[in-house]
C-alpha cells in the first residue's frame, strides 16, 4: 500500500514564524500536492509538483512556497505565518498521468497560528 | 465558473439503511473521484471513474456523463461508514481537480 506521511498531526506556531510542513511518500510517485481544507470551502490546491525540482502554483499559492529536492519529499513552507493560514493541510501523491491517477493522501496537519 | 455541488450537506441514517450521496458538476470532465474522510482527518480514495459504475464491497459509484451527475451509494450502512464523503472532478479542459464541499454522513446504531 502507498503510504503518504506528514510529519506532524498538530502544530501551533506564532504569527511571523517560518513554518515547514513535510510530506514523504514511499511509492515513487511523480506527482505530489499540497491542499488546505477549511470549513465551507472544501479542499483547495496550494501547489503541486510533477517531478523533482518542478512545481506549479495551484489556486491559492499566496503566502506559501514549496520545495521538492527529492522525489519522495515535498515540503510546504510558510515564510511568515499569519492567522489566516490556520487550517488543515493535506498532502497527496499520485503516479504520473495527471489527475486521472488515484490520489493518496496523508493524515493531515492541523496548523494553528496564534 | 466550473463548479462541483454535493447534496445533501449532512445525512443521518439508521444502521442498515441505504444511503445515496449526489455530486453534480457544471461542464465536461475526464474523471471523477469519490473520497472518504474520517474524523481524524485522513482521506482515502474510494473510486475514480469516467463512465458507468464501479462497486467495492458495500459501496457503489455511478456516473452519468450526459446529465453531469454522479452518485455514491452505501448499502447496508454501518456506524463505521460515518465520515465525510467528497467528490472531486478533473475538468476535460485543464489539469486541475475541483472538490465538492463534502457530505457529512452519520450512521446511528
Amino acid at each position: 500500500d502507498v503510504k503518504v506521511t506528514q510529519s506532524s498531526r498538530y502544530l501551533v506556531k506564532r504569527t511571523g514564524e517560518k513554518v515547514f510542513l513535510e510530506c514523504v511518500q514511499d511509492m515513487d510517485h511523480e506527482n505530489m500536492f499540497w491542499y488546505r481544507q477549511d470549513p465551507g470551502l472544501g479542499l483547495r490546491l496550494i501547489y503541486f509538483s510533477y517531478d523533482v525540482k518542478m512545481k506549479e502554483k495551484g489556486d491559492i499559492p499566496e503566502g506559501y512556497s514549496v520545495s521538492r529536492e527529492k522525489k519522495e519529499r515535498f515540503s510546504l513552507i510558510l515564510e511568515s505565518a499569519s492567522t489566516n493560514q490556520t487550517s488543515m493541510y493535506l498532502c497527496a501523491s499520485s503516479l504520473r498521468g495527471g489527475y486521472n491517477s488515484p490520489l493518496h493522501f496523508g493524515n493531515g496537519t492541523r496548523l494553528t497560528v496564534t | 465558473k466550473n463548479e462541483v455541488e454535493q447534496s445533501p450537506q449532512n445525512l443521518t441514517a439508521q444502521e442498515g439503511e441505504f444511503i445515496t450521496i449526489n455530486c453534480s458538476y457544471s461542464v465536461g470532465i475526464s474523471a471523477l473521484h469519490w473520497l472518504q474522510q474520517h474524523p481524524g482527518g485522513g482521506i482515502v480514495s474510494l473510486f475514480m471513474l469516467s463512465s458507468g459504475k464501479k462497486k467495492h464491497g458495500r459501496l457503489i459509484a455511478t456516473i452519468n456523463i450526459q446529465e453531469k451527475h454522479s452518485s455514491l451509494h452505501i448499502t447496508a450502512s454501518h456506524p463505521r461508514d460515518s465520515a465525510v464523503y467528497i467528490c472531486a472532478v478533473r475538468w476535460a479542459a485543464g489539469n486541475k481537480l475541483t472538490f465538492g464541499g463534502g457530505t457529512r454522513v452519520l450512521v446511528k446504531p
